[in-house]
């Protein structure tokens, strides 16, 4: 299995523009789950989805973020508009059901 | 809420010694998965090892182990025979099962150091 699959693996835009981060779980996994880490902050969940539906949306920093899951096999996080305090690297990962969580290599955002 | 606690920012081991890495964690719940998981350089996130809280016997994986104590809110984990590829930052992490979320609740880390 080639694991979860993240897209871009680095993102440099500047303040204002929309980013979209997205993510391909692992084939069979029902459960995916959005982190963001920072040095301030360390690693947060940002959002959780059970087949497909938004389950847990608290960790959503504000109405510029937004995720959505149309299907089982991928997710987008989207930001608009972007802004610096948003720089962060952005991890997804997937499990089966409350089991072990299998990270994606994360996204390096930058946001100028 | 529940909270993780790591208190060594940073650690040191020589190749080929042993090290233990400390997390305690706060928690009414007694359900719950405990973790380890290793970020090295590459920034990918790989689970180390894992501890069911119903299970008194400490996980252990080749040259990982932990030791749980359950009355106690603690889960160290010991590297034996550290390597240099070893050398990552290390997270804690829980999660509470039967929840309507699965999420991972992080320390926030101890970054090691494996010297030649």
């Amino acid at each position: 299995d080639a694991g979860v699959i993240q897209s871009p693996r680095h993102e440099v835009t500047e303040m204002g523009q929309e980013v979209t981060l997205r993510c391909k779980p692992i084939s069979g996994h029902n459960s995916l789950f959005w982190y963001r880490q920072t040095m301030m902050r360390g690693l947060e969940l940002l959002i959780y989805f059970n087949n497909n539906v938004p389950i847990d949306d608290s960790g959503m920093p504000e109405d510029r973020f937004s995720a959505k899951m149309p299907n089982a096999s991928f997710s987008t996080l989207k930001i608009q508009p972007s802004e610096p305090r948003d720089s962060a690297v952005y991890f997804c990962a997937s499990s089966i059901d409350a089991n072990e969580q299998f990270f994606g290599p994360g996204t390096r955002l930058t946001v100028l | 809420a529940q909270t993780v606690t790591q208190s060594q920012p940073e650690m040191s081991v020589q190749e080929a010694e042993t090290v233990t890495l400390s997390c305690t964690y706060d928690t009414s719940e007694s359900n719950y998965y405990l973790f380890w998981y290793k970020q090295p350089p590459s920034r990918q996130m790989i689970l180390v090892i894992r501890q069911e809280a119903y299970k008194q016997q400490n996980a252990t994986e080749n040259r990982f182990s932990v030791n749980f104590q359950k009355a106690a809110k603690s889960f160290s984990l010991k590297i034996s025979d550290s390597q240099l590829g070893d050398t990552a930052m290390y997270f804690c992490a829980f999660m509470k099962r039967g929840g309507a979320t699965n999420k991972l609740i992080f320390g926030t880390g101890t970054l090691l150091a494996v010297q030649p």
